[in-house]
């Protein structure tokens, strides 16, 4: 499975476009790179996938170099609501849906 | 639609005894499995299934049990509870094929005193 690093913590501001890199480099030609998000006392909940460049969709933007080495989750304009760790998820082992998440990103949204 | 549920939502055990944490989903997943996540620390996979009647262990197993007799129910047995498994446990599904989205319970926050 291929070893993830990420940010322990991150502040932002409401309404601040908030980008958070994580880095991949030992990433397998048939990974995905997923990212999670987990509100506190909740379980995590999926936010965005994707193989290479660039994926948007209503929650978020997935960028993805051509080297796929790292990956860049832009959260766009937040609110305090977007408070929560947040988790990136690389290579998947035997061919199942077996995730392994890593300490993760808390994110910190200030008024 | 329920997805995936947990209960009890809250236990508290005394060192020694055995309680089993129940996990169902409504989604037809053959892909199902069980998280503890201590303060502060990311998700750690206990067990998997793969299907009825396939299971396998994860990074941690140690004190865990697990059985898969149906698609829907995947519960995590505690055999003798000890204050080191005093954590949130969270179950998941999915579709068996990797790159596919989870889907996690509300958790099940335990205490063993």
């Amino acid at each position: 499975l291929a070893k993830t690093t990420q940010p322990i913590s991150m502040d932002s501001y409401e309404g601040q476009e908030v980008n958070i890199t994580c880095s991949h480099n030992n990433i397998a030609t048939n990974d995905y790179i997923t990212w999670y998000q987990q509100f506190p006392s909740q379980g995590p909940r999926f936010i965005i996938q994707g193989y290479k460049t660039k994926v948007t969709n209503e929650v978020a933007s997935l960028f993805i170099p051509a080297d796929r080495k790292s990956s860049t989750l832009s959260l766009p304009r937040v609110s305090l609501s977007d408070t929560a760790v947040y988790y990136c998820l690389v290579g998947l082992s035997g061919g199942y849906n077996k995730l392994i998440f890593g300490a993760g990103t808390r994110l910190a949204v200030h008024p | 639609n329920a997805g995936v549920t947990q209960t009890p939502k809250f236990q508290v055990l005394k060192t020694g005894q055995s309680m089993t944490l129940q996990c169902a989903q409504d989604m037809n997943h053959e892909y199902m499995s069980w998280y503890r996540q201590d303060p502060g620390m990311g998700l750690r996979l206990i067990h998997y299934s793969v299907g009825a009647g396939i299971t396998d262990q994860g990074e941690v197993p140690n004190g865990y049990n697990v059985s898969r007799s149906t698609t829907e129910d995947f519960p995590l047995r505690l055999l003798s509870a000890a204050p080191s498994q005093t954590s949130v446990y969270f179950c998941a599904s999915s579709l068996r094929t990797q790159n596919t989205e989870a889907f996690f319970g509300q958790g099940t926050r335990l205490t063993v005193v």
